[in-house]
């Protein structure tokens, strides 16, 4: 059984850019969330998705958003980009939400 | 407010003897925790997790206790392997309501001597 997936695995790119961030869960996964990885922060929470809908965000500005496609994969985006937001983003997989969540190797993006 | 700390940020054990990893959480709505393993520049690898209706799950090496009444629970590796070197991280949902989200602490590094 394939794991997740994201694409791509690293990015670079400009202050004032936008950035979009892809992910596949595990099949039969309905659940994807995305979270954000810094060292100062450690692993912070962004959204979740289920059935195409979000379902929770965490607090992060508006720049940060994400939909979900009807075969479960997702993406991110990130508007406006700003140095702060070089990190580590990890989507995650599970079947409903409330247990076990598996990642994906995570998308390092760096803003320059 | 840190809802999931991990007070320890390292910890070095020899090859073959026990690692305990410790984990405290504030928020008494937290029903379902999780530990992970983390390579740098990899995503978490999911390890263990335990019901707040137990107070422990064992699987293989690795051994998860929870004490709801000190907010606590810990991960014993016994026996420790040079491979299990990594940062580990603990996890908190509250099920039913959490809708995809974990808490995460920040993590303990493990280091496991030849």
């Amino acid at each position: 059984k394939a794991g997740v997936t994201q694409t791509p695995r690293y990015l670079i790119k400009t202050r004032g850019q936008q950035v979009t961030l892809s992910c596949s869960p595990i099949s039969g996964h309905r659940s994807v969330s995305w979270y954000q990885q810094t060292p100062g922060q450690g692993l912070q929470f962004l959204f979740e998705y289920f059935s195409e809908t979000q379902r929770n965000k965490g607090n992060f500005p508006g720049r940060f958003s994400g939909r979900q496609f009807s075969n479960s994969r997702s993406e991110m985006n990130v508007s406006t980009l700003e140095l702060g937001d070089s990190a580590l983003y990890l989507c995650a997989s599970s079947l409903r939400g409330d247990r076990e969540a598996f990642f994906g190797q995570g998308t390092r993006l760096t803003v320059v | 407010d840190q809802q999931v700390k991990q007070n320890s940020p390292s910890l070095s054990v020899q090859e073959g003897r026990i690692s305990i990893l410790n984990c405290d959480y504030t928020n008494s709505m937290f029903d379902y925790f999780l530990w992970y393993k983390k390579y740098p520049a990899e995503g978490p690898t999911f390890l263990i997790s335990i019901s707040s209706i137990k107070d422990k799950n064992e699987d293989g090496r690795f051994t998860v206790f929870l004490n709801k009444s000190a907010k606590h629970l810990s991960l014993h590796i016994v026996p420790s392997q040079p491979g299990d070197s990594a940062v580990y991280f603990c996890a908190a949902s509250v099920g039913g309501t959490s809708y995809g989200k974990l808490t995460f602490g920040q993590g303990t590094i493990l280091t496991v001597h030849p």
